[in-house]
């Protein structure tokens, strides 16, 4: 059953503490997707790498957030500070080109800023 | 700036009845649009799409029409099931068949009562 896996699942930090989130993209897709679950913005893009290169960044903030794919089996996404407004979900996704426009999602990783 | 707008954050329907959730966007680029529902404490997954050479696709339950003069899409779900109730999102992309990134609505939460 293949799926995007994310960890951690929940994450409780302190402001100015460093984040890191990970994902694992389905086997075989060369497009990796972080996306931000907010109440106001719905589900907003951050960033987005093809065959590991980075795309589009446009959405991130790019003072503290960073985001890499060390390897073909994993994205992170990293939030240094971490600040309350921060506190949302984040989900990965990743997809396939020439299979079509569909992007699977991961769970999400609920990250909390106190 | 809201390319894609679900104007309806919420939306109640009874089992058995007809629940449509509407969609509109502005960014005339856009070719190719999807559905995907989202449970609580999950990751989105995606229920349907549809090419911009179309304005009508039908998978069981759920169809899906496109109307591009009025830059408006539609999700008509006959019957609804208590198992329908769920935040739904629109997107759209650009590119069809590259795996592109998914520009996303708001959300509309639906409530299927018994």
């Amino acid at each position: 059953d293949a799926r995007v896996t994310q960890t951690p699942r929940d994450k409780v930090t302190e402001m100015g503490q460093e984040v890191t989130m990970r994902c694992q993209p389905i086997l075989g897709h060369n497009t990796v997707f972080w996306y931000r679950q907010t109440m106001m913005q719905g589900l907003e893009l951050l960033a987005y790498f093809r065959n590991r290169a980075p795309l589009d960044d446009s959405g991130m903030p790019k003072d503290r957030f960073s985001a890499e794919m060390p390897d073909a089996t994993l994205a992170t996404l990293k939030i240094q500070p971490s600040e309350p407004r921060d506190s949302a979900v984040y989900f990965c996704a990743s997809g396939r080109t020439g299979a079509g426009n569909t992007i699977y999602f991961g769970e999400g990783s609920w990250l909390t800023v106190v | 700036d809201q390319q894609v707008k679900q104007n309806s954050p919420s939306l109640s329907v009874q089992e058995g009845r007809i629940s449509i959730l509407n969609c509109d966007y502005t960014n005339s680029m856009f070719d190719y649009f999807l559905w995907y529902k989202k449970y609580p404490a999950e990751g989105p997954t995606f229920l349907i799409s549809i090419s911009s050479i179309k304005d009508k696709n039908e998978d069981g339950r759920f169809t899906v029409f496109l109307n591009k003069s009025a830059k408006h899409l539609s999700l008509h779900i006959v019957p609804s099931q208590p198992g329908d109730s769920a935040v739904y999102f629109c997107a759209a992309s650009r590119n069809t068949g590259t795996a592109s990134k998914l520009t996303f609505g708001t959300g509309t939460r639906l409530q299927v009562t018994l």
